[in-house]
């Protein structure tokens, strides 16, 4: 069984510029969430992907924007880097059931600085 | 805003239990106590779920107070691999995939 995989480990960028970071789901999940944990933080939800439609969103504004594909990868893209953005974003994917509890599964995160 | 609470810090000697507890007084009668850890500069790991009974699985036991507004992780054995953040988190069944993650409780296992 496959975890949770994430790319890159590691991005440098720019005030204003654009970024995508990519997410593999474990096999056999259908959701995928993110998460931006800031330093010393928690992390704190930005949205859901439940059979490639948006399932719930934090309080992010929207040039934070995501993708769920069909084998259940997913893509996280933020425009307008602001430096605030920095910080360790986390992919989790999860096998929701209606009913049923959702225990998620974390990648490694991808380490985005903003300069 | 979490709606858990935890210490801050604690500390555990290496082979000894870890109580790790969580207060959660304002829990509604559907959502379940998680417990995540996180390990510095990796991604957050799940460790056990309930709802009401207490469970235990190869990690960890996990008891819920009778009200349900209270809970506590035991790691039985603590090993130096067990410092981590530990986040309690309370969330509802089924579609719900928004964990809200407070501080956690640090804990420090020494040898």
């Amino acid at each position: 069984e496959t975890g949770v995989t994430q790319s890159p480990t590691h991005l440098i960028k720019t005030r204003g510029q654009q970024v995508t970071l990519r997410c593999s789901s474990q096999s056999g999940h259908n959701t995928v969430s993110w998460y931006q944990q800031a330093l010393g933080q928690g992390p704190q939800f930005i949205f859901q992907y439940y059979r490639e439609e948006e399932n719930g969103r934090g309080n992010f504004p929207p040039r934070f924007s995501g993708l769920q594909f069909p084998n259940y990868s997913s893509e996280l893209n933020v425009n307008a880097l602001e430096l605030d953005d920095s910080a360790l974003y986390l992919c989790a994917s999860s096998l929701i059931m209606w009913g049923g509890t959702n225990e998620q599964f974390f990648g490694p995160g991808t380490r985005l600085t903003v300069l | 805003d979490a709606k858990t609470t935890q210490p801050p810090s604690m500390d555990c000697a290496e082979g000894r239990a870890a109580n790790l507890p969580c207060n959660h007084s304002t829990i509604s009668g559907n959502e379940y106590v998680y417990w995540y850890r996180q390990i510095h500069s990796q991604g957050p790991q799940y460790i056990i779920h309930g709802l009401k009974n207490n469970e235990t699985n190869e990690m960890a036991s996990l008891i819920i107070t009778e009200d349900r507004k209270s809970s506590t992780l035991i790691l039985p054995h603590a090993t130096l691999r067990d410092t981590a953040v530990y986040y309690c988190i309370v969330c509802g069944s089924g579609n719900t995939g928004k964990l809200i993650f407070g501080q956690g409780t640090t804990l420090q296992v020494k040898p």
